[in-house]
């Protein structure tokens, strides 16, 4: 049974970093039949895709054009997790973040993480 | 980007009752070489992460009660649960994995009437 842990600080000032890990249990990150998303929750934006991670032969990233300029989705190998680093951060991205393994095959986001509430305030 | 609409953004439904959600994508989300609509309802309940309800349009996800089921193709899509019971209170989401970025529908909250 594939479970994902989310980790990280939920409160951060305008300007700073955003800094999450997802931590895979069942399942590698170096999986070739998934990927490793990242996904925001708000008020304002509803549900929104942020991007993910994937290996076919070599490492990928894909991220939504809103912060193609302030992402990073990493893996690591060693410790079997992934990571997000949104700089910058405003009030707007003030969300629930969540992440979770995509089925290449089912072509679905079929386990997800227990999201973490990520507040922007001064 | 594929723009996923869906409708109505509420729903009451008295209990036994049939409910009934539409999603709308901007383009069509057939990939004709494997005959298969890349369209995924989730259900996500207060405090809770997306649960996968229906993969493939009309795939129930292993466990998913069968009152849950998912018709449609290319760009119109409908999730119909057939005897709403109380632990079906929740936001249901569309969702189309035919291309990045992955895009969701705004979400449809159905309740008790």
């Amino acid at each position: 049974q594939v479970q994902l842990q989310q980790s990280g600080p939920g409160l951060l000032k305008p300007a700073q970093t955003l800094s999450l890990t997802c931590a895979i249990s069942g399942d590698s990150v170096s999986s070739s039949s998934a990927t490793w998303n990242w996904i925001r929750r708000s008020p304002s934006r509803g549900l929104e895709w942020l991007g993910r991670t994937y290996y076919t032969s070599k490492w990928g990233n894909d991220y939504a054009v809103s912060v193609k300029s302030r992402i990073s989705i990493n893996p690591d190998t060693s410790k079997n997790q992934f990571s997000l680093q949104l700089n910058s951060v405003t009030p707007e991205d003030t969300a629930v973040y969540f992440c979770a393994r995509g089925d290449a095959v089912l072509k679905c986001l079929d386990v997800w993480g227990q999201g973490t509430t990520v507040t922007v305030s001064s | 980007d594929i723009v996923m609409t869906q409708s109505p953004h509420s729903l009451a439904v008295s209990l036994g009752e049939r409910a009934t959600i539409s999603c709308k994508s901007s383009q069509s989300i057939l990939n004709t070489s494997k005959n298969k609509n890349h369209l995924v309802w989730y259900q996500q309940k207060p405090g809770q992460p997306p649960k996968l309800l229906i993969y493939w349009a009309s795939t129930r996800e292993s466990g998913v009660p069968d009152r849950f089921s998912g018709s449609g193709s290319g760009t119109d899509f409908t999730l119909t649960i057939s005897s709403l019971q109380a632990e079906d209170v929740a936001v249901y989401y569309c969702q189309q994995y035919y291309s990045t970025p992955l895009t969701f529908g705004g979400g449809t909250k159905v309740e008790i009437k």
